[in-house]
C-alpha cells in the first residue's frame, strides 16, 4: 500500500458546484497534513494546512480523520480558476519531510 | 510567504552532458533544502535532502554520483545532473522550509523542466 494515496480523477464539475477530495495515508503516526495546489507545468503551492479540528479558508475546508486515516478537501462554489491538481502531503511520524500523493485533477467547466 | 527561486526554468540538452540547477531562498536562510522530481501525472518524489555545509542525504534508489548536490551557503543549493540521458527528462523542483520550523510546510521553487535529447 502506498504511503499516501489519492484518486487521480479528473473530477469534472460545473461552476458553482461543491466538490470534495480525499487522501488516505498509511502511517498512523503521521503528524502533519497539508493540501497543495499545482497548476499545469508549475510548482506546487501551499493551499492550506490540515489541523485536527479542521480548518476553513473561504470556500475551502480541510478536515482530518485520524481514525480512518484520511484527510479531505472540500471546495464550495467552484470557480473556473479552481481547475488544477490538488496534492495532499503527509509528514510521517519521526520526520518532518512530507510525502506527497500523486494529486487529484479538478476541472471546473462553465 | 517565503520565496524560493529556481533557475533555469527550462533546459534542453544533449545526452551525455551535465546540467546544473540552482535553488535559492530569497528572503530567509535555509539550512535544509529538498530536491524533488516529478514525472508527468506522477507524485513528487523526494530525491535528496540538501544540508548546508554537509553531504546531502539521498533517498533509496537515487544515484548520488549522478545527481550531485551542493549546499555551500544558507541561501543556495545546486543539483547537477551528470551525464544526463533521456530517462532523466523530468520536472525537478527544490523546496525549503521557512525559519527551520520543521513542520513539513514547504515553499517550492518554480521548478526546472529538463529535456534530454
Amino acid at each position: 500500500r502506498k504511503e499516501v494515496e489519492q484518486d487521480p480523477g479528473p473530477f469534472n464539475v460545473p461552476e458553482g458546484a461543491t466538490v470534495a477530495f480525499n487522501c488516505t495515508y498509511s502511517n498512523s503516526a503521521s503528524q502533519s497534513f497539508f493540501w497543495y495546489r499545482q497548476d499545469c507545468r508549475k510548482e506546487p503551492k501551499l493551499l492550506m494546512s490540515v489541523y485536527s479540528s479542521g480548518n476553513e479558508d473561504g470556500r475551502f475546508t480541510a478536515q482530518l480523520n485520524r481514525a480512518s486515516q484520511y484527510i479531505s478537501l472540500l471546495i464550495r462554489d467552484s470557480k473556473l480558476s479552481d481547475s488544477a491538481t490538488y496534492l495532499c502531503a503527509v509528514t510521517p511520524g519521526g520526520s518532518y519531510i512530507p510525502t506527497f500523493g500523486r494529486g487529484t485533477s479538478l476541472i471546473v467547466h462553465p | 510567504g517565503a520565496v524560493v527561486s529556481q533557475h533555469p526554468s527550462w533546459v534542453i540538452c544533449k545526452s551525455g552532458t551535465s546540467v546544473k540547477i540552482e535553488c535559492r531562498s530569497l528572503d530567509f536562510q535555509a539550512t535544509t533544502m529538498f530536491w524533488y522530481r516529478q514525472f508527468p501525472k506522477q507524485s513528487l518524489m523526494l530525491m535528496a535532502t540538501s544540508n548546508e555545509g554537509s553531504k546531502a542525504t539521498y533517498e533509496q534508489g537515487v544515484e548520488k554520483d549522478k545527481f550531485l548536490i551542493n549546499h555551500a551557503s544558507l541561501t543556495l543549493s545546486t543539483l547537477t545532473v551528470t551525464s544526463a540521458h533521456p530517462e532523466d527528462s523530468s520536472f525537478y523542483i527544490c523546496s525549503a522550509e521557512s525559519g527551520g520550523s520543521n513542520t513539513g510546510e514547504l515553499f517550492f521553487g518554480e521548478g526546472s523542466r529538463l529535456t534530454v535529447l
